[in-house]
């Protein structure tokens, strides 16, 4: 079956203590990107990646690295988390062709910094 | 820069009802748009996805159309039934320069179907 996975998909942690969120997809997709959600600011996009090795910055880059070092993984590190990472995270892929690449999502990941 | 609107933000209607979600964005210089599903606390779940040469895309009780010249969508949900309560949203992909492109998401239509 297609699917996205993420892990863990609820965390609670506590401010600066470093962690890492994980995407894996078994479609064989270039594209994959992470997001966060809001209540108010709907989804906005943290990071992405076109493929191995290439990684961009999206809307909201700050606090939050990634990694593409296989084309199915792209963890999300939070190196020293804060209250205001409290959030909705998801994990997408797609195939990087513009015309035809529908955006798969992963279930979610509920992080709370306290 | 794109900017994609969706109104109303939240709708209620009785069941059985024909209802209508609207989308707009600001750059008609899109690949494709995509509507989604969100239930509470859950994973977007893929509806439609309508290509930038195509006008209208039908799956079951949905219909997405897309007029990209007035910036506009439409997903059309007929015979709307309890289960459809969720939010819908919807995302354009669009050319940000060089190979690469970006996913701009609307804020989302959140739907109440009442029996």
């Amino acid at each position: 079956e297609a699917q996205v996975t993420q892990n863990p998909r609820y965390l609670i942690t506590v401010t600066g203590k470093k962690l890492t969120v994980t995407c894996s997809q078994n479609m064989n997709h270039e594209y994959m990107s992470w997001y966060r959600q809001d209540p108010g600011l709907g989804l906005r996009q943290i990071y992405y990646s076109m493929n191995v090795e290439v990684t961009d910055k999206g809307d909201v880059p700050e606090g939050y690295k990634v990694s593409r070092k296989e084309k199915r993984n792209f963890p999300l590190i939070l190196e020293s988390p804060s209250p205001n990472q409290t959030s909705l995270y998801f994990c997408a892929s797609s195939s990087l062709t513009p015309n035809t690449g529908e955006l798969f999502f992963g279930e979610g990941s509920r992080l709370t910094v306290l | 820069k794109q900017e994609v609107t969706q109104i109303p933000a939240a709708l209620s209607v009785p069941e059985g009802e024909n209802l209508v979600l609207n989308c707009s964005f600001t750059d008609s210089a899109i690949y494709n748009l995509q509507w989604f599903r969100q239930d509470p606390g859950k994973g977007l779940t893929s509806l439609l996805l309508i290509q930038s040469s195509q006008r209208e895309q039908t799956s079951g009780r949905l219909n997405a159309s897309l007029d990209k010249s007035s910036g506009r969508s439409t997903l059309y949900i007929a015979a709307s039934q309890p289960g459809d309560s969720a939010t819908y949203l919807c995302a354009v992909k669009s050319d940000s320069g060089g190979s690469n492109y970006k996913l701009t998401f609307g804020k989302g239509t959140l739907l109440t179907v009442n029996p």
